[in-house]
């Protein structure tokens, strides 16, 4: 059973395309988390949402935007797509906030603008 | 700035070796995460330290965290193929819940 699943795993697009991945976790867990891994491989927090709210907004800019339809989801929509957006995406989720929360994560989406 | 510095940023070695690698920040930390990724698929979590001076061990992977709370060492012994992958440390820098990544330790296990 897999307990953070994402997908697409692999998305390969054209510039200026909208494109979303999506997250789901069957951990029963409250939070969840999206982060980006550059080409040099620098993981960075993007998101945070905890109970469907919003809790960490990173400097991201606005054409990104996550949304929680429950608590087992978290997708991210990407307007417009930048070559600069290419990365691997990496989803999580903890039971709770708080550095004591392990965070689980997805096997990534690797995503490639052209 | 990197706040988090991981070194080496790639190691490789004969299989059967020790290995240490380092995770240093300038501020103290208020916890710090280790976690491995295999080439290609997600984080695994290995382990979580939070007192200066505390060590963990998993296997044949230890992991302490300095008594200052500003540098932690991950430890491998008599390495194996399997442990090849990326080592991710990960810290709480400002106690704002957001964990910060260092850039991660290419680690190669040569048959």
């Amino acid at each position: 059973d897999t307990a953070v699943s994402q997908t697409p795993k692999y998305l390969v697009t054209q510039m200026g395309n909208d494109k979303s991945i999506k997250c789901e976790q069957n951990l029963g867990h409250d939070t969840m988390y999206w982060y980006k891994q550059d080409s040099k491989k620098f993981l960075k927090i993007m998101f945070s949402y905890n109970n469907k709210e919003l809790i960490i907004n990173e400097t991201v800019p606005n054409r990104f935007s996550p949304k929680s339809p429950d608590k087992a989801h978290l997708n991210l929509h990407i307007n417009s797509l930048e070559l600069g957006d290419s990365a691997v995406y990496f989803c999580a989720s903890s039971q709770g906030t708080g550095f004591l929360n392990e965070q689980f994560f997805g096997p990534g989406t690797r995503l490639t603008v052209l | 700035s990197q706040e988090l510095e991981q070194s080496p940023q790639s190691l490789i070695v004969q299989e059967g070796k020790n290995l240490t690698i380092n995770c240093t920040s300038s501020k103290t930390l208020y916890g710090l995460y280790w976690y491995k990724q295999k080439y290609g698929e997600g984080l695994i979590f290995l382990m979580m330290l939070q007192k200066g001076g505390e060590e963990k061990s998993h296997e044949k992977i230890t992991a302490k965290l300095d008594e200052k709370k500003q540098q932690s060492s991950l430890h491998i012994t008599a390495s194996q193929p399997s442990h090849a992958g990326i080592y991710l440390c990960g810290a709480d820098m400002n106690r704002d819940d957001k964990i910060i990544f260092g850039k991660g330790t290419r680690l190669h296990i040569l048959p």
